[in-house]
C-alpha cells in the first residue's frame, strides 16, 4: 500500500517569497505522483504530475516539483509566491501497473500568503 | 469547459434519513471516483467505476452507503440511514482511459451536515 506524508499543515510565506511545500511518499512499486490545490468551496485542481518521464515537473501558475527517488520526495516549489496562491495543497501517489486507480493524498497543507 | 457537476451542493439532514447525492462526469470520461474530505481523516477514497463498472469500493461503509452508475452521465452515492459522523464534503471525480497516471477531474463537492 503506498501513503504520502504532508510536513507542515500550514506554511505562511511573504507575498514575493520562495514558497516550499514538502511531500515525501512510501510505495513499493514506481508511483505516479500528482499535487493539487483546493481554493475555500471549490473542488481539487490538478497542479502538476510526475509520470516517470522528466523528474523536473512544471505545472500550471508557476509552481514546479522535483521527484527525488533517493529520497523518496516530491515537494512543490514556486520562486515567488502571489496573493492568490493562498489555498490548500494535496500531494498524492497512485501506482503504476494498475491495482487501485483512486489516488491516496495527504494530509494536505494550507498555504498562507502575508501581504 | 468541461466540468463535474454534483448535486445538491449543500445538504443539511436529520440522523436516520436517506441521503442521494449525485454527479455528472465530463462528457467522454469512462472513471468516476466518489472521495470523502473530512477535517481528521483528510481526502479519502470511497468507491470507483469504470465503464459503469464497480471496480472498487473498498473504502465505503458497506452497512450504509452504496453507489450506482445508472448511465453514463450519472453516477449516485447513498447513505441510508445517515448517522452524524457521515457529515462531511463528499467530491465526485472523472477521468479517462485506465492508466493510473491520468488526471482526475474533480467537481465542487457536496457539503452534507447530517445533524
Amino acid at each position: 500500500a503506498q501513503s504520502v506524508t504532508q510536513l507542515g499543515s500550514h506554511v505562511s510565506v511573504s507575498e514575493g517569497a520562495l514558497v516550499l511545500l514538502r511531500c515525501n511518499y512510501s510505495s513499493s512499486v514506481p508511483p505516479y505522483l500528482f499535487w493539487y490545490v483546493q481554493y475555500p468551496n471549490q473542488g481539487l485542481q490538478l497542479l502538476l504530475k510526475y509520470t516517470s518521464a522528466a523528474t523536473l515537473v512544471k505545472g500550471i501558475n508557476g509552481f514546479e516539483a522535483e521527484f527525488k527517488k533517493s529520497e523518496t520526495s516530491f515537494h512543490l516549489t514556486k520562486p515567488s509566491a502571489h496573493m492568490s496562491d493562498a489555498a490548500e495543497y494535496f500531494c498524492a501517489v497512485s501506482v503504476q501497473g494498475g491495482g487501485a486507480d483512486g489516488l491516496t493524498f495527504g494530509k494536505g497543507t494550507h498555504l498562507i500568503i502575508q501581504p | 469547459d468541461a466540468r463535474v457537476t454534483q448535486t445538491p451542493r449543500h445538504k443539511v439532514t436529520e440522523m436516520g434519513q436517506e441521503v442521494t447525492m449525485r454527479c455528472q462526469p465530463i462528457l467522454g470520461h469512462n472513471t468516476v471516483f466518489w472521495y470523502r474530505q473530512t477535517m481528521m481523516q483528510g481526502l479519502e477514497l470511497l468507491a470507483y467505476f469504470r465503464n459503469r463498472a464497480p471496480l472498487d469500493d473498498s473504502g465505503m461503509p458497506k452497512d450504509r452507503f452504496s453507489a450506482e452508475m445508472p448511465d453514463a452521465t450519472l453516477a449516485t452515492l447513498k447513505i441510508q440511514p445517515s448517522e452524524p459522523r457521515d457529515s462531511a464534503v463528499y467530491f465526485c471525480a472523472s477521468g479517462r482511459g485506465q492508466s493510473t497516471s491520468n488526471e482526475q477531474f474533480f467537481g465542487p463537492g457536496t457539503r452534507l451536515t447530517v445533524l
